[in-house]
């Protein structure tokens, strides 16, 4: 049973410091997301790739937060610095888009960072 | 930018009872609506989806319609259960070509015994 895995599952770290979440999509997806879940903000898209190539990425804070897909196995989203304000759930998934058409997300167990 | 929003925010059945959440939108370049489901501290998962060119769709107790008219699709939760208790949210594909989901700020379902 194929799934998205991420790594750290928490994370505690001090203003500051630098933040780097990674996840592995399910073999064969050629979309992957990365989502920011807070109690006030709900589930909010920060960036999204498709075939590796960035397409979206104007729901992150560009000054501080980062994402790439250096493989097809492999993406990242860093924040340097970190703050306070950061303190949330994020979440990877992947899927597969054909051409138009759209399919299930599976998301990833997520990583819970706080920031202090 | 896309519009979503959920009603009610937070919903409270016996069990047995049926359950109805609605979701609008407001891109009419939408076409297609999933309901994901989240427990908690668990992750969003899949629980049913319909694409614009089917009214209705059901999968044992849940169902989903749509009236792509009035720009609204719902969830429909019958004989419920405890384990149905979780958070849901609607997430209807943005436009633009980017096959993005928007999600709604979802709705607490608790379901008591």
């Amino acid at each position: 049973d194929a799934r998205v895995t991420q790594t750290p599952r928490h994370k505690v770290t001090e203003m500051g410091q630098e933040v780097t979440m990674r996840c592995q999509p399910i073999l064969g997806h050629n979309t992957v997301f990365w989502y920011r879940q807070t109690m006030m903000q709900g589930l909010e898209l920060l960036a999204y790739f498709r075939n590796r190539a960035p397409l979206d990425d104007s729901g992150m804070p560009k000054d501080r937060f980062s994402a790439e897909m250096p493989d097809a196995t492999l993406a990242t989203l860093k924040i340097q610095p970190s703050e306070p304000r950061d303190s949330a759930v994020y979440f990877c998934a992947s899927g597969l888009v054909l051409g138009e058409v759209s399919h299930e997300q599976y998301f990833g167990p997520g990583t819970r960072l706080t920031v202090t | 930018g896309e519009n979503v929003e959920q009603h009610p925010s937070t919903l409270s059945v016996q069990e047995g009872d049926s359950a109805v959440i609605k979701c609008t939108y407001s891109d009419s370049a939408s076409n297609y609506f999933p309901w994901y489901k989240q427990e908690l501290g668990k992750r969003p998962q899949l629980i049913i989806d319909i694409r614009s060119n089917v009214g209705e769709k059901k999968d044992q107790r849940i169902a989903v319609t749509l009236n792509k008219t009035a720009k609204h699709f719902s969830l429909h939760i019958t004989e419920t259960q405890p384990e149905d208790s979780a958070v849901y949210f609607c997430a209807p594909k943005g436009s633009g070509g980017y096959n993005k989901l928007i999600f709604g700020a979802g709705t607490r379902l608790a379901v008591h015994p």
